[in-house]
């Protein structure tokens, strides 16, 4: 089946500093590629939607500042936490749509910012 | 964005028991997707349902459609601890929603 490759599987950075998030897609093209926030014990949040060749998507109240994505090419997506503070520890994930199969995803990146 | 309602928010059974969990939507969805999450993890997929009514199993899993699009459940017969885990379901329709989520743990 579709598999979608995230690295760092964990990171923890130092407050004020940036982090890069990759997700690439192993044996299909996405031109779409969906990146998502996760708190403890909560649902999937949709951050923001990011589309090769043009500009993301942010769902409301999501800073695209930020938070800046960029989908370089039809397998790779990359999310950039900037200027990291201790509230933007999370688990994020990315996810990619294949069909038949639906939305798969990557095994997530937990960010720790100390 | 749009969460849909999935129950029971938790669960906690003895080893051989069943479970069943379900999800509605006030939208009309062309797609349900159900995943299971295990802690540290991505959602990894395990039925997707595309055509209403439609009833599908994977092994001791078994999803159903409903007819009337709003709605979805998801089964698990006679569960091992290997269960244990969060549970989601997600819907299609011209966007992506998720579930609220439901966390299952199977005591030995």
């Amino acid at each position: 089946g579709a598999v979608v490759s995230q690295h760092p599987s964990r990171v923890i950075c130092k407050s004020g500093t940036s982090v890069k998030i990759e997700c690439r897609s192993l044996d299909f093209q996405a031109t779409t590629m969906f990146w998502y926030r996760q708190f403890p014990k909560q649902s999937l949040m949709l951050m923001a939607t990011s589309n090769e060749g043009s500009k993301a998507t942010y769902e409301q109240g999501v800073e695209k500042d930020k938070f800046l994505i960029n989908h370089a090419s039809l397998t790779l997506s990359t999310l950039t936490v900037t200027s990291a503070h201790p509230e933007d520890s999370s688990f994020y994930i990315c996810s990619a749509p294949d069909r038949p199969y639906g939305y798969t995803f990557g095994s997530g990146t937990r960010l720790t910012v100390v | 964005g749009q969460q849909l309602n999935q129950s029971p928010q938790s669960m906690f059974i003895q080893e051989g028991e069943d479970v069943s969990m379900n999800c509605t939507s006030s939208s009309i969805f062309n797609t349900w997707l159900w995943y299971k999450q295990d802690p540290g993890e991505g959602p990894v997929l395990l039925i997707a349902l595309y055509k209403a009514g439609e009833l599908t199993s994977n092994g001791r899993l078994t999803a159903q459609f409903g007819i009337t699009r709003k709605d979805s459940f998801l089964n698990i017969s006679a569960s091992i601890p290997s269960d244990v885990g969060i549970y989601f379901c997600a819907g299609h329709g011209n966007q992506f929603y998720f579930g609220t989520g439901t966390s299952l743990t199977v005591i030995p």
